[in-house]
């Protein structure tokens, strides 16, 4: 079954820390790492995403690292501030799916002020 | 720029009634998703559409139905509500495009409760 793995499930950082979500796949024919940003009450929002063709994409305070022979992707969140408090999610899917999207579970990022 | 319109936003059902929650697009997307969210278990995928006329199922389409007529209408039938289907419903569209990504835009969900 394709499945994402998602961790850790809830995240307590204070302002100006780093935040950290890691992931990890087993379908090796999964070809886009796209990670969503859901506030409460509404839809998960693209927040960044990357392709296995990199090993890192820089979008600002936001950072994908992809490592491929651990099957494995990771977000950091530099800077964290309080408006960054969210739940996000990390998903993967493969070119031929009608980009069926196979989502982690989910981690709840609190960032204290 | 109304994006994914759902309605309604809140729904209690009684076990054994039905209902069809509504999914609407403005940006004349081909693919459109429905998906439920249950806490603790991300997004799971129920049925998809790659444009009208052309559904499939996903991960956990049974209780549910859908149908595609229009590029920018893809509602979700449920039949028979069971406690079990009570959650969060997201419906989404997106575009295949090489230069973005499979960017998928999300309805703001509806909350369904059966009891």
């Amino acid at each position: 079954q394709q499945q994402v793995k998602q961790s850790p499930q809830s995240l307590i950082v204070q302002k100006g820390g780093i935040s950290i979500i890691n992931c990890a796949y087993e379908n090796t024919a999964f070809d886009y790492f796209p990670w969503y940003q859901q506030f409460p009450g509404k839809g998960p929002a693209l927040l960044i995403a990357i392709r296995p063709d990199v090993s890192e994409k820089k979008e600002g305070r936001f950072t994908i690292s992809f490592n491929k022979s651990a099957k494995q992707f990771s977000l950091h969140i530099m800077d964290s501030q309080p408006g960054d408090s969210a739940t996000y999610f990390c998903a993967a899917s493969m070119s031929g799916s009608a980009r069926q999207l196979t989502f982690g579970s989910g981690t709840q990022l609190t960032v204290l002020p | 720029n109304a994006g994914v319109t759902q309605t309604p936003k809140f729904r209690i059902l009684k076990i054994g009634q039905s209902m069809t929650l509504q999914c609407t697009q403005d940006m004349n997307h081909n693919y459109m998703y429905w998906y439920r969210q249950d806490p603790g278990m991300g997004l799971k995928l129920i049925y998809y559409s790659v444009g009208a006329g052309i559904t499939d199922k996903g991960e956990v389409p049974n209780g549910y139905n859908v149908s595609r007529s229009t590029t920018e209408d893809f509602p979700l039938r449920l039949e028979l509500a069971a406690p079990s289907q009570t959650s969060v419903y997201f419906c989404a569209s997106s575009y295949p495009s090489k230069l973005e990504g499979e960017k998928l835009f999300f309805g703001s969900g509806t909350q369904l409760s059966v009891l």
